[in-house]
């Protein structure tokens, strides 16, 4: 079963442009974090925020959660070609917390 | 350096014929996981465990099994892989159980013949 779901499931965007990642998921969580896989590689840890929590920065990295709608986007100001990638959402589940679900990802493309 | 390691990664094998992929971790972590990706699915969970001697069932278990023997290594078993399992499996450890961040491994490509 999937957790959690990526919008949109690709993106292109200008170098320098901010862009704008979506995740929904459909049970209560503990928290939620986003990734980012470079083609082919192992997924490698962006941010985490706990389900009391509303908004975390990282760089130029700003994630949202909004646990009422059930749902988090990731921001990535000033984008740069090294942005290039896959970006995954992931969720534990309120009632087992082992258990951390996927989204597909959003692809991230960064013209030159 | 803080790492985890699978090996191989890259194998070809044909169906039925047993093969383990293992996973090792230098970070004292007590979770460890075994996820497959596939093209338009994203990652699903196959087994996880919480420690030495404790394992459970992620979302597709069928068709594996593991071990948690120490705790630095969690092996991922195919008994008999099938078709159905030519996918890219990645290891992933962390040290707060299920909800902190994951380390991931570089992958392990997989194509049963």
């Amino acid at each position: 079963s999937q957790q959690g779901e990526e919008d949109p499931q690709a993106l292109s965007i200008q170098e320098g442009e901010n862009a704008t990642m979506n995740c929904s998921y459909k049970t209560s969580i503990n928290n939620l974090q986003w990734y980012r896989q470079n083609s082919g590689r192992g997924l490698v840890h962006l941010i985490l925020i706990r389900s009391n929590e509303r908004e975390k920065h990282s760089g130029r990295l700003r994630v949202t959660l909004d646990t009422s709608k059930k749902s988090s986007s990731l921001l990535i100001t000033a984008s740069r070609a090294a942005d290039t990638a896959s970006y995954f959402c992931a969720t534990d589940s309120y009632s087992s917390a082992s258990k951390i679900i996927f989204g597909s990802g959003t692809r991230l493309s960064i013209r030159p | 350096e803080a790492q985890v390691t699978q090996n191989p990664r890259y194998l070809i094998t044909v169906t039925g014929k047993k093969l383990t992929v293992t996973c090792s971790q230098n970070m004292n972590h007590e979770y460890m996981s075994w996820y497959r990706q596939d093209p338009g699915l994203g990652l699903r969970q196959i087994y996880y465990s919480m420690n030495v001697e404790v394992t459970d069932k992620g979302d597709v278990p069928e068709g594996y099994k593991v071990s948690r023997k120490e705790k630095r290594n969690f092996p991922l078993i195919l008994e008999s892989p099938s078709p159905n399992q030519t996918s890219l499996y990645f290891c992933a450890s962390s040290l707060e159980g299920g909800t902190g961040e994951l380390f991931f491994g570089e992958g392990s490509r997989l194509t049963v013949l």
